[in-house]
Parts: C-alpha cells; sequence; structure tokens
C-alpha cells in the first residue's frame, strides 16, 4: 500500500490564483481530514470528511473548499489564493467504526508545501 | 472548544539522556491523548497514545502518563538515541455531543537528540 498521497509536493502561486491540491488513499478509510501546518503553531484542521459525499468544517474553513465523491480521493481547493495561505498542507485519513469517538490512528500524507507571493 | 498546550518547544538532549515534553489541555471532557512524531520533510506519525481509564503506557523506550485531575499528559522518551531527533506533538480528542470528534494538537516540540 502506498498509504496517504498528495500532490504537488510544492507550488509557488500568485495572490488570487487559484488550485487544488490532490489527496488520495489507498488504506479503504472512511475519514479523511486536512490540515495546515505553519511554523511553531502545530496542525489546524481545515475540513474532514467521515465518508463519500459528506464533509465538514473545521477550525480554519475560510478560503477553502473540499470535495469527496469517492472514497479514496478528497480534493482541497484553493479558490482566490492569498498569502496568509502560505502554509505546510497535509491530508490524513483514518479508519473509523463510530464506536471509537475518534479514538482512531491518523495517518499522514508527506504534504504539499504552498507558497502565495 | 479544546485547546492544548504543550512545553517546551525546543528541547536539547545529550544521546542517552531522557526526555520529557509536556502538555495539558482545557476540555475535561477529553478522553483520548496521541502523541505523533514528524521527522523532517515526512508528515506526523503516530508512536504512542493514552486514553484516559489509563495512568501510564509504555512502549519500549517510550512512555506516556495522564494526570487527569490536572488534565496535564507528558511523554517520555529513555535512553534517547539521534534517530529520535524530530518533532514532536500532543494532541487530545474534542467536540462530541452530537458533532464529530476531532483531534486538536498542540503547538509541537522540537526535540534534538546530540551524538
Amino acid at each position: 500500500n502506498a498509504g496517504v498521497t498528495q500532490t504537488p509536493k510544492f507550488r509557488i502561486l500568485k495572490i488570487g490564483q487559484s488550485m487544488t491540491l490532490q489527496c488520495t488513499q489507498d488504506m479503504n478509510h472512511n475519514y479523511m481530514y486536512w490540515y495546515r501546518q505553519d511554523p511553531g503553531m502545530g496542525l489546524k484542521l481545515i475540513y474532514y470528511s467521515v465518508g463519500a459525499g459528506i464533509t465538514d468544517k473545521g477550525e480554519v474553513p475560510n478560503g477553502y473548499n473540499v470535495s469527496r465523491s469517492t472514497t479514496e480521493d478528497f480534493p482541497l481547493r484553493l479558490e482566490l489564493a492569498a498569502p496568509s495561505q502560505t502554509s505546510v498542507y497535509f491530508c490524513a485519513s483514518s479508519w473509523s467504526s463510530g464506536r471509537a469517538r475518534g479514538q482512531e490512528t491518523q495517518y499522514f500524507g508527506p504534504g504539499t508545501r504552498l507558497l502565495v507571493l | 472548544g479544546e485547546n492544548v498546550e504543550q512545553h517546551p518547544s525546543t528541547l536539547s538532549v545529550q544521546e542517552g539522556d531522557s526526555a520529557v515534553i509536556k502538555c495539558t489541555y482545557s476540555d475535561s471532557a477529553s478522553n483520548y491523548f496521541p502523541w505523533y512524531k514528524q521527522e523532517l520533510g515526512k508528515g506526523p506519525q503516530l508512536i504512542i497514545d493514552i486514553r484516559s481509564n489509563v495512568g501510564e503506557k509504555k512502549d519500549q523506550r517510550i512512555a506516556v502518563t495522564l494526570n487527569k485531575t490536572a488534565k496535564h499528559f507528558s511523554l517520555h522518551i529513555t535512553e534517547t538515541q539521534p534517530e529520535d531527533s524530530a518533532v514532536y506533538f500532543c494532541a487530545a480528542i474534542s467536540g462530541g455531543g452530537g458533532s464529530n470528534y476531532k483531534l486538536t494538537f498542540g503547538k509541537g516540540t522540537l526535540l534534538t537528540v546530540n551524538p
């Protein structure tokens, strides 16, 4: 298994441009997450999904959109890039039976480094 | 919502020494506390976790302790090795009450083990 894969690894955007960060997992996990990591600030949850067709906002959703049309893919869309969105973005997935109430191991991808100038 | 504080932000130890990283949380209903290790250029990886019905858990050279009364938990690494050098994140579960449970992460601790 490749686990969680993310593309691209690095991208430079101009202010106002849009892009999609791709995330794919091959572990048949039902839960998927997007986090951003700023220097010295830990990981902040942007959006998450508990299954295909179901998404919900996390702590910092403004400026982002997501969709979950399949179990495997969870793309993150930036419509109008702003300098404040310069960050490292991590996608993660986990399997939840619903009973564990969030106590499942999250598996992270290698990250996408985004620079908005 | 949940708030997780992590200390110290940086920690430098000599190889073979022990390292301790401490976290506090705000939500007394939190009941799951994982620790993630992030090596340079990689995504975080779970190394150990503890649930609220347990006070301590060990896995070889790493251990985690939990004090629910004081709302703090700690990561202990003994006999540190250079490959332990990484950023370590603590986290606590939050949410519930009709919404989905989500992890809240601390800001991380950069551990450097000097040969």
